[in-house]
């Protein structure tokens, strides 16, 4: 079944550093793709997302491109602060729905000052 | 406005024992999903519910049951339980089925400890 694969953590980064977290996923067709994060102790937040191959969703300076030839979906970062320390999700549907959602595993992040 | 609530914020029960768990959706939004979401993985889809009807179901046994009411708040009552039932479980809502992309909105998850 559709299904995402999501690089495995802890990842710890100083402030200002780089942040990537790889995702790839394994679907029929082209699903919507998401970023959700889980900041401690809070629900999850929808970061941000991509409808269609080749876009590019993007919120509080996190991109994320829906690359349909390499089936990947990777979150980045260009500049971290200690407050995007949190969980971060990747996501697809599990059929024709959008909001019965496949999750990977998370990645967690911490970032030191 | 507020946003997806969900209560208890946590609770400890027994094995054995039964656990319902409630959600009030966002105003206006008709979809109510359930999640399983157990320390250090990624939520878990349990149970999907629109207009009050089940609309989709994962992969847990049927001790499992949730319903959804005319005000489309909702419940999740689970049965039975069992030490591996320990979890934060999560609600979401969302406006509708449709159209694609549609964002599904979090409550804060109920924290479920069983002794």
């Amino acid at each position: 079944g559709d299904s995402v694969t999501q690089m495995e953590g802890p990842v710890t980064l100083s402030e200002e550093a780089f942040l990537t977290i790889n995702c790839t996923y394994t679907a029929t067709g082209y699903p919507s793709l998401f970023w959700y994060v889980q900041y401690p102790g809070e629900g999850l937040q929808l970061l941000l997302k991509a409808t269609k191959a080749d876009d590019k969703g993007s919120n509080k300076g996190f991109e994320a491109t829906y690359r349909k030839e390499t089936t990947s979906f990777h979150l980045e970062k260009g500049s971290v602060q200690v407050s995007d320390s949190a969980v971060y999700f990747c996501a697809l549907p599990l059929g024709s729905n959008d909001y019965k959602l496949s999750f990977g595993a998370g990645t967690t992040v911490t970032v030191r000052a | 406005d507020a946003g997806v609530t969900q209560s208890p914020t946590h609770l400890i029960k027994t094995r054995g024992q039964h656990v319902t768990l409630r959600c009030s959706p966002i105003s206006g939004h008709k979809s109510v999903s359930w999640y399983q979401q157990v320390l250090g993985q990624g939520p878990q889809f349990i149970f999907q519910y629109y207009e009050k009807e089940e609309r989709g179901r994962g992969n847990f046994p049927d001790r499992f049951s949730a319903r959804q009411f005319p005000n489309y708040s909702s419940e999740l009552n689970v049965n039975a339980l069992l030490l591996g039932d320990s979890a934060l479980y999560l609600c979401a809502s969302s406006l509708t089925g449709q159209p694609r992309g549609t964002e599904a909105f979090f409550g804060q998850g109920t924290r479920l400890t069983v002794v």
